[in-house]
């Protein structure tokens, strides 16, 4: 099972608003509503931010979106902040030998 | 508030094993899927395995022949038994409760070195 194809780094000025992709194939993102975006920062415990494609868990801010069409999931980031700059990765349950794969990660930075 | 902590070595010598406890607080590990994550320096994360509360397991083809996961309810704890160690096995793992088709609490990691 490959891992889901993500840009390496996105970035964006404070108040904008970026798009992360989420590339897989119809075994697993384009297979299943259960994909889930996660936020990385260095030293701190991986923080979930999206999951089943568009829902937010409670006390995730109203700025973090996702979406999906076809095999491609997104998550969009708006009025971006100085707290937002982190590496954020995707995964989705996909129907091959490994339930559960993660995106190659991209790194978000705030300009 | 969920709240996982991994412990154990942070160092391991080559072909020896790596041993790892999620101690799990703020939430019964009688219910739900349990597993392990790892992210190697300067790459991506990586599925390890899952265990139920019942005490199934999943595992990742790729590391099937030399992992165990474990579970122990009288502690709230869950373990990663990963045999056979090489320098490519180091990363920072961690622990994390499966629900559904996503990983909802996740541990802060440790980092674990595979050297001599």
């Amino acid at each position: 099972q490959s891992a889901l194809t993500q840009p390496a780094s996105v970035s964006g000025s404070p108040g904008q608003s970026i798009t992360i992709s989420c590339t897989g194939s119809s075994s697993d993102v384009g297979a299943y509503n259960y994909v889930s975006w996660y936020q990385l920062h260095p030293g701190k415990a991986p923080k979930l931010m999206i999951y089943d494609v568009t829902n937010r868990p409670s006390g995730v801010s109203n700025r973090f979106s996702g979406s999906k069409s076809g095999n491609t999931a997104a998550l969009t980031i708006s009025g971006l902040q100085a707290e937002d700059e982190a590496d954020y990765y995707c995964s989705s349950y996909t129907s091959t030998n490994t339930p559960y794969v993660f995106g190659t990660g991209t790194e978000v930075t705030v300009l | 508030q969920v709240q996982l902590q991994e412990s154990g070595p942070g160092l391991v010598k080559p072909s020896e094993t790596l041993s790892l406890t999620c101690t799990v607080s703020g939430s019964s590990i009688s219910s739900d899927y349990w597993g392990w994550v790892r992210q190697p320096p300067g790459k991506g994360l990586e599925w390890i395995g899952y265990i139920y509360y019942s005490g199934s397991t999943n595992y990742n083809p790729s590391l099937k022949s030399r992992v165990s996961i474990s579970i122990d309810t009288s502690k709230n704890q869950f373990s990663l038994d990963l045999r056979s160690v090489t320098a490519a096995d180091t990363a920072l793992y961690y622990c994390a409760r499966t629900a559904g088709g996503t990983f909802d609490y996740w541990g802060q990691g440790i980092l674990v070195t595979v050297s001599s």
